[in-house]
C-alpha cells in the first residue's frame, strides 16, 4: 500500500484559474515534506521542502502547506500558466538514517488556453 | 555547473540482453540513488549509494538488477537478461550529503524491452 495518496488524480483547468492539490500520507517517522514538478520526458524538480515546525512554504505562484497532526499537506497553485501543465508529486522523507524519499503516484496537471 | 547527467535517454535492448544506465552526479555530490518510474505510476526507490559503497539497496530486485559507484566514473546501474516488465523510467538523484537536501533529479533514460 502506497505510503503517500494524492488527489485527484488529475485535473484539467483554465489558464488564469486557481487549483489545489491535495497529499496524505501515513509515513512515520516523518521528517520533511516535498512537492516536485516533473514535467513529460524530464525528472521531477522541487518546488518546496518543509520540515515538521513549518506549515507553509512559497515558490512563486506555489504555496504549499502541511499539517503534520493530520498527515496533510495541499499544493496551491495561483493564476495558472500554460507552462504549468505537468506533474505535481508530494514525496514525504523517512525520518531514519538517510531520509528515503517515498514518492506520491502524482497528479496530471493540464492547463488549457 | 552542470546538473546530474544520465546516459542514454533511450534505450532499447532485445529480451535476454544486458542494458547499462550510467549516471554522473552534480559537482561535488557524492550520494547516488537510483528510482524507476512504470508508466501511471510512482516513483520507486531501488538503490542509494555513496562512493565505492552500497548504503541501502532494498528496492532492489534480487536477481538480474546491479549498481555500482566506482571512485572514478558515473554510477552504473545494470540490467541483465532484460525482460518486457523492466520497460521503464529509470532516474537518477544525487546530493552532496546524507540529509538528501540539495536532492537533484537527472532525465531520465527510458529503457525499451522488445
Amino acid at each position: 500500500k502506497n505510503q503517500v495518496e494524492q488527489s485527484p488524480q488529475s485535473l484539467i483547468i483554465l489558464e488564469g484559474k486557481n487549483c489545489t492539490l491535495q497529499c496524505n500520507y501515513t509515513v512515520s517517522p516523518f521528517s520533511n515534506l516535498r512537492w516536485y514538478k516533473q514535467d513529460t520526458g524530464r525528472g521531477p524538480v522541487s518546488l518546496t521542502i518543509m520540515t515538521f515546525s513549518e506549515n507553509t512554504k512559497s515558490n512563486g505562484r506555489y504555496t504549499a502547506t502541511l499539517d503534520a497532526d493530520t498527515k496533510q499537506s495541499s499544493l496551491h497553485i495561483t493564476a495558472s500558466q500554460l507552462s504549468d501543465s505537468a506533474s505535481y508529486i508530494c514525496v514525504v522523507s523517512v525520518g531514519d538514517s538517510w531520509g528515503k524519499l517515498q514518492f506520491g503516484a502524482g497528479t496530471q496537471v493540464v492547463v488549457t488556453p | 555547473n552542470a546538473g546530474v547527467m544520465q546516459n542514454p535517454r533511450h534505450l532499447v535492448r532485445r529480451r535476454g540482453q544486458e542494458a547499462r544506465l550510467r549516471c554522473s552526479p552534480m559537482k561535488g555530490h557524492s550520494h547516488v540513488y537510483w528510482y524507476r518510474q512504470l508508466p501511471e505510476e510512482g516513483l520507486k526507490f531501488m538503490v542509494y549509494l555513496q562512493k565505492e559503497n552500497i548504503i541501502d539497496e532494498s528496492g532492489m530486485p534480487k536477481e538480474r538488477f546491479s549498481a555500482e559507484f566506482p571512485k572514478e566514473g558515473p554510477s552504473i546501474l545494470r540490467i541483465q537478461q532484460v525482460v518486457r516488465g523492466d520497460s521503464a523510467a529509470y532516474f537518477c538523484a544525487s546530493s552532496p550529503d546524507r540529509t538528501n537536501y540539495g536532492y537533484t533529479f537527472g532525465s531520465g533514460t527510458r529503457l525499451t524491452v522488445v
